[in-house]
């Protein structure tokens, strides 16, 4: 059974700090990983998809990588800012394409 | 483009009252999803769909029943309500080709069942 871990699970950095948030799958048979966005009381922005034939995907200040042989997921955030504040939600679309699992999310604050 | 639209935004139920939640998309999207969302955890998914006329269980599907009539509408329908199903509800959609499966989430109704 597929579980997608995201560590940790609460982050604060101070504004213009490069960060890394982590995500990682226990099955490395997926179709794609899919980054979100959460602002609180909200519904989930897409951020980046990585299909599983893919390395990496970039847009903007923010690049995804995947290593689907060490069941991981990374999302780098460049230069910071207040407005980059939220919850981050990894998920992992399994070989079948039918069934997503997501991550508990990890929840970032950036401090002006 | 709506996008995806959700009705109601906010409803609260007394335990053993019945709704249904409604789901709209406009992309002409082959996958529709529903999910729950819990305080402190992830999104669990309910059940999905793979195309009109097509329903299928997900990861916690009890207490929960769902019909794909239109393409474009998936409903999510409790019969009793519980307690245990106060909760947040997402609805998704996704287009298999293209977009390569990219889900598109609507803006979530809050359910509290009393």
């Amino acid at each position: 059974k597929q579980e997608v871990t995201q560590i940790p699970a609460a982050l604060s950095v101070p504004e213009g700090e490069n960060l890394v948030l982590n995500c990682s799958f226990t099955d490395s048979a997926i179709y794609n990983l899919q980054w979100f966005r959460q602002d609180p009381g909200k519904g989930l922005t897409s951020l980046l998809l990585i299909q599983s034939s893919q390395r990496e995907q970039t847009s903007g200040r923010l690049n995804a990588s995947l290593d689907k042989s060490s069941g991981r997921s990374t999302l780098y955030i460049a230069a910071s800012q207040p407005g980059d504040s939220a919850t981050y939600l990894c998920a992992v679309r399994d070989s079948s394409a039918s069934k997503i699992i997501f991550g508990s999310g990890t929840r970032l604050s950036i401090r002006p | 483009n709506a996008g995806v639209t959700q009705t109601p935004k906010f409803r609260v139920l007394k335990t053993g009252q019945s709704m249904t939640l409604l789901c709209a998309q406009d992309m002409n999207h082959e996958y529709m999803y529903w999910y729950r969302q819990d305080p402190g955890m992830g999104l669990r998914l309910i059940h999905y769909s793979v195309g009109e006329g097509t329903t299928a269980k997900g990861e916690v599907p009890d207490g929960y029943n769902v019909s794909r009539l239109k393409k474009q509408n998936f409903l999510l329908g409790l019969e009793s309500a519980a307690p245990s199903q106060t909760s947040v509800y997402f609805c998704a959609s996704s287009y298999p080709t293209g977009q390569g499966h990219e889900q598109f989430f609507g803006p979530g109704t809050r359910l509290t069942v009393l």
